[in-house]
């Protein structure tokens, strides 16, 4: 039973327009988001987080959008630019936090020039 | 600073036998996760150490295991290797505090034949 789903494996976007990832949760226990982003030959590098508190945490031009009742969460790239073409990885956690992660199958984002 | 580093990187064994795997943290970084990365399930949480103790554990059987020593570098076994034990095994280092912002390495990649 997958408990975190990113339901594009793939999205390309132009240079300069908004990239948006999507991710659907279904356990409600989950309560801290994140998204990891990963390079080809390289480990997944955190990117962003949210707690299930807020709706929204922005960090430059990536923003988290959380939808509890939905269990939706997105994250948004403006604008995006060739370098964010990478793997990017939905992850949840329970209980307040914790290094145990659930992740999504992730979603390849390639930026065309 | 140096990142978390894994050895070894590739490795190729035949089914039945044994692998240990390596990973040294970030320093300063107590706890060290292990995820498996598989095509068809994605990344999985194995298990999670802080100051030596497993802390968290995730659903696969007991022919994985791990330990971490004092100086919080951390192994992981696995014993009588199967065909789909074949993956790349991650290891993530933290400081430990439940956010979930975890530090992965490059992974090793390990091939069962």
């Amino acid at each position: 039973d997958q408990q975190v789903k990113q339901n594009s494996p793939s999205l390309s976007v132009q240079e300069g327009r908004i990239s948006i990832l999507n991710c659907d949760y279904t356990n409600s226990m989950f309560d801290y988001f994140l998204w990891y982003k990963k390079y080809p030959a390289e480990g997944p590098t955190f990117l962003i987080s949210i707690s299930s508190i807020k709706d929204k945490n922005e960090d430059g031009r990536f923003t988290v959008f959380l939808n509890k009742s939905a269990k939706h969460l997105s994250l948004h790239i403006v604008p995006s630019q060739p370098g964010d073409s990478a793997v990017y990885f939905c992850a949840a956690s329970a209980k307040g936090g914790s290094e145990k992660l659930v992740f999504g199958k992730g979603t390849k984002l390639t930026v065309n020039p | 600073k140096a990142g978390v580093t894994q050895t070894p990187r590739y490795l190729i064994k035949t089914r039945g036998q044994q692998v240990t795997l390596s990973c040294s943290p970030i320093s300063g970084h107590r706890s060290v996760s292990w995820y498996q990365q598989t095509p068809g399930q994605g990344l999985q949480f194995l298990f999670e150490y802080f100051s030596e103790t497993q802390r968290n554990k995730g659903n696969f059987p007991g022919r994985f295991s791990g330990r971490q020593f004092s100086n919080s570098r951390s192994e992981m076994n696995v014993s009588t290797l199967e065909l789909g034990d074949s993956a790349l095994y991650l290891c993530a280092s933290s400081v430990g505090d439940y956010t979930g912002e975890l530090f992965f390495g490059e992974g090793s990649r390990l091939t069962v034949l």
